[in-house]
This record gives C-alpha cells, structure tokens and sequence, in this order.
C-alpha cells in the first residue's frame, strides 16, 4: 500500500535544530521530497532524496533516509522564525510513472524566539 | 512572474450550485495536477494531465470533471456542490513525470460550500 506518515506538531526555540520524521510503506519508492507550506501559500520543494542514497546535504537542511525502516527525517539545523511553516514528506511511488506523490498529513514547526 | 496562478483564490458558493477553477502555468511544463487539502492540511492528488491526456485520475465524484484546453492550462469543473467540496484546492505543475521533478505548486483556492 501507499501511506506516508508524520508527526504532527514540533515545536522548538530559534538557533536549535529541528528535526522531523516521516515513515512510508512502499519500499520501492524511486524518490522522496521535502516540501514547505507557509501560511495561505502553495507549497515550495526544500529538496529531496534518491532512494539509493543515505544521507543529502543543502545548506542548513540534511537529509537522512533509511530504507531498511523506510525512515526518512529532515533535520534543520540553526532554525530561524522563518522557519515556522508546515512540512510535508511525499513518497513517488516505485509502482507508477505518473508523477503521483503521496504526502504526509503535514509536521506544523513552531519555532519560538 | 507568477509561475502557477490559479483564479480565483477564494470561492464562496451555496449547495448544489456548479462552480470552476482556473489554473495556468507559464514554466512550459508538460504536467500539470489538481489537489485537494482538507481543513486537516491533508493533501490528495485528484487528477493529472500530461501534454493535455488525462494520467492520473484518483477516486474523485465524477462532479469533478478537468478540463485540459491545452498545456498551459488545466481547469476543474465541479457540479451539485456538497458541504464535503469546502476545501483548499492546488493546482501545480511539473516538466514530465518521471525522476525528481519539482512539482510547482499555485497559490491554492478556498472553496467553501455553505
């Protein structure tokens, strides 16, 4: 089956590093995807990861995959206050070529000053 | 240059009535998608279109009807409107469907069904 989940709520002070986690079921997953919803705006790819790596580094974002739990966590390290937004993990799934994503229901980051 | 814009950004209806969406994208992509996310922020793909050929089409009411005039534009069409239809509904776009490819997404519109 095809299910993303994660946690719904962080909160964390500015300057501290957030981390957030996702699981997903399909293990043949060719990709995965950070992407960030600000208040009343669509949504904006952070980045994403190829399903044979373990690790992706861009700036203050890291990724971390591991495929044998099908864990995968974006940590974000100096978070600012404008940070504060929703997060969402989207597995493409290995089964079709469509460019069907499945997302998470969304992890809200609070970052307090 | 608004990349993906979607009109109008907030819609207003009563039960029942027939309502369309907008959406166009200026990037040159080959796809482009409709979603819908719930006053949870749960978000659905409903539909997809690449090169004006309909690809994905989830288990959507078919009140919901897209309309693809060409591929820069991708409309959704929904009929007898229903409390459950309150909603924020994105369009976005992306080149091609295979690998990473970035899915752009509009600003969203607020349908709200009273």
């Amino acid at each position: 089956g095809e299910d993303v989940e994660q946690s719904l709520f962080l909160s964390v002070r500015e300057g501290d590093s957030s981390v957030i986690n996702c699981t997903y079921t399909d293990s043949s997953s060719t990709y995965l995807y950070w992407y960030k919803q600000e208040p009343g705006a669509g949504l904006q790819l952070l980045t994403y990861i190829f399903s044979n790596m373990d690790m992706k580094q861009d700036q203050r974002l890291t990724v971390l995959l591991n495929k044998k739990d099908k864990h995968l966590s974006l940590r974000i390290a100096d978070t600012q206050t404008g940070d504060s937004a929703i997060y969402f993990c989207a597995e493409s799934p290995g089964s079709s070529n469509t460019g069907k994503l499945i997302f998470g229901q969304g992890t809200t980051l609070q970052v307090k000053p | 240059d608004t990349a993906v814009s979607q009109t109008p950004k907030y819609l207003v209806t009563q039960m029942g009535n027939d309502k369309s969406i907008k959406c166009e994208q200026n990037l040159g992509h080959d796809t482009m998608y409709w979603y819908k996310q719930d006053s949870k922020k749960f978000l659905k793909i409903m539909f997809s279109y690449n090169n004006k050929e309909l690809i994905i089409n989830e288990t959507v009411p078919n009140r919901f009807s897209p309309k693809s005039p060409d591929k820069a534009h991708l409309n959704l069409h929904i009929n007898s409107l229903e409390l459950g239809d309150s909603a924020v509904y994105f369009c976005a776009s992306s080149q091609g469907l295979a690998g990473p490819g970035e899915q752009y997404f509009g600003p969203g519109t607020r349908l709200t069904v009273t």
